[in-house]
């Protein structure tokens, strides 16, 4: 079965960096698109960044430009999310979703990170 | 930029009731690029619907959505104590994905 499960959170300070990562497993990786999407406490959710399955393209919220960068190591069925410069809008629950083989929307979500931007 | 409104914001309603969540977008859209998740308190959300209509695997056939343009729905026939949860609706354009506020159904 799919079972994506992220790792890599916790409490950095404003302006700072962290990178989160997106275990896979249950499915050929290298053949499926992949999604962060965040949610901050007590609000929706909100899409952060997609990367193509084979990493040659890649798409960005416009709130997380420039900021927030998005990869993937297909050789160990891992995704990324490099995030530099937090502020803390950036506090939220940030996912990994599986894109589908055909389609826009998100098939399978890891269970989430916590990523806390405070002094 | 489209924008997706749910409304309203909570839906209170009594077992086996007939719930209606509508969906409205700013403007019209592809009924093949608009899904529907379910979340409950403290957990990951969990597609319900995509294409507008189609049901994902496993979902129950109480659950069911429809619509096109600018107005969709996501209909659960006879609501259950385990469907309180907060329901969001999902859009694709142009490179983007966006979501809708979510409507959150109580059960008395």
């Amino acid at each position: 079965q799919v079972q994506l499960v992220e790792s890599g959170g916790g409490v950095v300070q404003p302006g700072g960096s962290l990178r989160l990562s997106c275990a896979a497993s249950g499915f050929t990786f290298s053949t499926f698109g992949m999604h962060w999407v965040r949610q901050a406490p007590g609000k929706g959710l909100e899409w952060v960044a997609f990367i193509r399955y084979d990493g040659s393209h890649k798409y960005y919220a416009d709130s997380v430009k420039g900021r927030l960068t998005i990869s993937r190591d297909n050789s160990k069925n891992t995704l990324y999310l490099q995030m530099n410069r937090l502020r803390g809008e950036d506090t939220a629950v940030y996912y990994c979703a599986k894109a589908p083989n055909i389609g826009y929307y998100f098939d399978y979500w890891g269970q989430g990170i916590l990523v806390t931007v405070s002094s | 930029e489209i924008v997706l409104t749910q409304s309203p914001g909570t839906l209170s309603l009594s077992p086996g009731e007939r719930a209606t969540l509508p969906c409205r977008a700013s403007q019209s859209v592809s009924s093949s690029y608009l899904a529907w998740y379910q979340q409950k308190p403290g957990q990951a959300p969990r597609l319900l619907i995509y294409g507008a209509s189609s049901r994902a695997t496993g979902i129950p056939d109480r659950f069911s959505g429809s619509g096109s343009g600018t107005d969709f729905t996501l209909t659960i026939s006879r609501v259950e104590p385990e469907d309180c949860a907060v329901y969001y609706c999902q859009l694709y354009v142009s490179s983007t994905w966006t979501f809708g506020q979510g409507t959150k159904v109580e059960i008395k």
